[in-house]
């Protein structure tokens, strides 16, 4: 079974880019993983998947400075041009045939 | 716009047990494979149990296994999930979330329910 790592936390300034690491346990390097945005006090919210590859799709209405990219075992989410609203939990899932997991979550502070 | 809404949470003591339902509008319900996960207070999602379009195959966390029950009724567009012999770590907001077909990640989550386990 997979395990996701992420950073507890993250900060960035208001108008700067972040990027996100969530990292894929050894021998699972090729697969695919969501990334979920939560605000606070409200539900999770599907951002986008990234592949192997570094090809990512985004759910429709994700504002462009959201990005996903790849290496090894590392997924990324990046956010360019940082606004107050991006200040959220920032979760990264993936599957196999009979169980899902997380990671344990990112905080993003914005400055 | 997929429309997920749970609803049958609530405060139940240990031991006792609760069934929640999330009701799917504005999609073609049976077609998709679903799933419920968990969040305890100040703390990450947990996946909790999922089952395919058709209801006949499904997977249960370990956490949850032998305890919680996940179904479907195609007929209603709704997914249950019955949750027997509780316990005060089982203590979370509850969330219905439908699962992509082409790629099978989560894609669209309800608004959680909560349930508390309490003496």
């Amino acid at each position: 079974q997979p395990v996701l790592t992420q950073s507890s936390s993250a900060s960035a300034s208001l108008g700067s880019s972040v990027k996100l690491t969530c990292t894929l346990s050894s021998g699972h390097s090729n697969f695919i993983i969501a990334w979920h945005q939560q605000q606070p006090g409200k539900a999770p919210q599907f951002l986008m998947r990234v592949d192997a590859s570094g090809s990512y799709n985004k759910r429709s209405g994700v504002p462009d400075r959201f990005s996903g990219s790849s290496s090894g075992t590392d997924r990324y989410l990046t956010i360019s041009n940082l606004q107050s609203e991006d200040e959220a939990d920032y979760y990264c899932e993936t599957w196999d045939t009979e169980t899902r997991v997380f990671g344990g979550g990112t905080k993003l502070t914005v400055l | 716009e997929v429309q997920l809404l749970e609803s049958g949470g609530g405060l139940e003591q240990p031991g006792e047990s609760l069934r929640l339902s999330c009701r799917a509008s504005a999609f073609t319900f049976k077609t998709y494979a679903m799933s419920w996960f968990r969040q305890a207070p100040g703390r990450g999602l947990e996946w909790v149990a999922s089952i395919d379009n058709s209801g006949y195959t499904s997977y249960h966390a370990d956490s949850v296994k032998g305890r919680f029950t996940i179904s479907r009724d195609n007929s209603k567009n709704t997914l249950l999930l019955q949750m027997d012999s509780l316990r005060a770590e089982d203590t979370a907001i509850y969330y219905c979330a439908r699962i992509w077909t082409a790629v099978p990640h989560t894609d669209s989550w309800g608004q959680g329910t909560l349930v508390t386990v309490s003496s």
